[in-house]
């Protein structure tokens, strides 16, 4: 069975440093990773995905998230924060041996101080 | 403009009776899900379907009960049997790929009393 674990609850980074969000997945198969994000009281946006043979993939906002197969990790990355980044996100995964169930972490609250 | 709509935005019922909510898409998708979410607990999956009148358990379906008669449409009833109802519900739909991301609707917050 598919699994995803965000480790950090809160992550507070001051407006115009680097940041990054942390996942980690367990599959069987081959992994459909994903990060979104949810401003309050809405649905979830998509951000990127995971794109087979590219460790580093680029999405919306100026956000880019790192694939890393030896660690099964997908670490959503910006380099210069913006205090509208402020917001709730998610990491999802998909496999092949249940391609149609899709798992969610517990969310990290990106925190940015001007 | 193509989209999923959950309605109502908030729904309020007495414990005891069962209630449902409502999911449409217009994406021509023929995925749908059901996701529960509670505070610190990120988002759980209660019911999915991949096709029309075929739907599957997710992680907690437990006093939830869904419906796919029609690829627009998937509804979740909240029964009477779920322990703790009060949430704020997302529905979400997606095509075959599996590469394909999931387009959410807005929500409903379920409170019961």
């Amino acid at each position: 069975a598919q699994s995803v674990a965000q480790p950090e609850d809160q992550v507070n980074v001051a407006e115009g440093n680097p940041l990054t969000v942390k996942c980690t997945y367990s599959v069987s198969g081959n992994p459909y990773l994903f990060w979104y994000v949810q401003y309050p009281n809405r649905g979830l946006q998509f951000l990127l995905k995971y794109i087979t043979g590219d460790n580093l993939v680029k999405g919306s906002y100026g956000f880019e998230a790192e694939f890393n197969k030896s660690q099964t990790s997908f670490h959503l990355k910006k380099p210069s924060a913006l205090v509208s980044d402020s917001a709730l996100y998610f990491c999802a995964v998909r496999d092949d041996s249940s391609a149609s169930k899709i798992i969610f972490g517990s969310g990290t609250r990106l925190s940015i101080r001007p | 403009d193509g989209g999923i709509t959950q309605s109502p935005k908030y729904l309020f019922r007495k414990e005891g009776q069962n209630v449902t909510l409502s999911c449409e898409q217009n994406l021509n998708h023929d995925a749908m899900y059901w996701y529960r979410q509670d505070p610190g607990q990120g988002l759980r999956l209660i019911y999915y379907s991949q096709i029309v009148n075929d739907f599957q358990k997710g992680d907690i379906a437990e006093g939830y009960s869904v419906s796919r008669e029609k690829k627009e449409s998937f509804p979740l009833t909240v029964t009477s049997a779920q322990k703790n109802p009060t949430a704020f519900y997302l529905c979400a739909s997606t095509d075959r790929n599996r590469n394909s991301p999931l387009h959410f609707g807005n929500g409903t917050r379920l409170t019961v009393t």
